[in-house]
């Protein structure tokens, strides 16, 4: 099947610092990527949209300029945070999907959390 | 607006079968999909509903009824391991996934 691998898996910085998270799809072509953040016992909330060669799509309330995200190939998107504060705290998820198959799905990668001291 | 619901914890016992609820109120339909998720990890595929009917894959099966708006998860045979959150996700008329808060199922043995 195919898989989507995220790093890093745990990363802890200091208030202030960026810090870049990977989602790479190994065995598909990924045109389009998704970038969740997911608090405790709440749903996954869908934060920007990933598409090869474009801008992202922020959702509402996003903010581009904290969140960058960069896709810069077929089977590489990066969100990087920046300035990160204690409230960024959190488990960032992506997700691709593979043009090839016919329901759409969704991969996730294994998801990084972050901890913002 | 859209909506995604889903109960928020249920319990069952080891061996037993679980059925796990979802209602939706979306803009448009184009598929519904159950996830699970344990703690810590990521969501993994369980599976995908576009037509009315049951969706059987081994121990778990999914239902849909467009007209009604309403899912459900079957899970047989309950194991240890399938203590899990249940996410329900319909995609709506602009192929944007709309997520429900999930079910968190626990298992006793």
């Amino acid at each position: 099947g195919a898989v989507v691998s995220q790093h890093p898996s745990r990363v802890i910085c200091k208030s202030g610092t960026s810090v870049k998270i990977e989602c790479r799809s190994l065995d598909f072509q990924a045109t389009t990527m998704f970038w969740y953040r997911q608090f405790p016992k709440k749903s996954l909330m869908l934060m920007a949209t990933s598409n090869e060669g474009s801008k992202a799509t922020y959702e509402q309330g996003v903010e581009k300029d904290k969140f960058l995200i960069n896709h810069a190939s077929l089977t590489l998107s990066t969100l990087t945070v920046t300035s990160a504060h204690p409230e960024d705290s959190s488990f960032y998820i992506c997700s691709a999907r593979d043009a090839g198959r016919d329901t759409g799905e969704l991969f996730f990668g294994e998801g990084s959390r972050l901890t913002v001291l | 607006g859209q909506n995604i619901d889903q109960p928020t914890e249920m319990t069952a016992t080891e061996g037993a079968i679980v059925q796990i609820n979802c209602t939706y109120q979306t803009s448009g339909f184009n598929g519904l999909f159950w996830y699970q998720q344990h703690a810590g990890e990521a969501p993994t595929f369980l599976s995908y509903n576009v037509l009315d009917g049951l969706e059987e894959k081994g121990r778990f099966s999914s239902f849909l009824s467009r007209s009604k708006g309403y899912s459900y998860l079957l899970l047989k045979e309950l194991q240890m391991k399938d203590s899990a959150s249940y996410l329900c996700a319909v995609r709506d008329s602009n192929y944007q996934l709309i997520w429900g808060a999930g079910t968190k199922l626990i298992i006793k043995p």
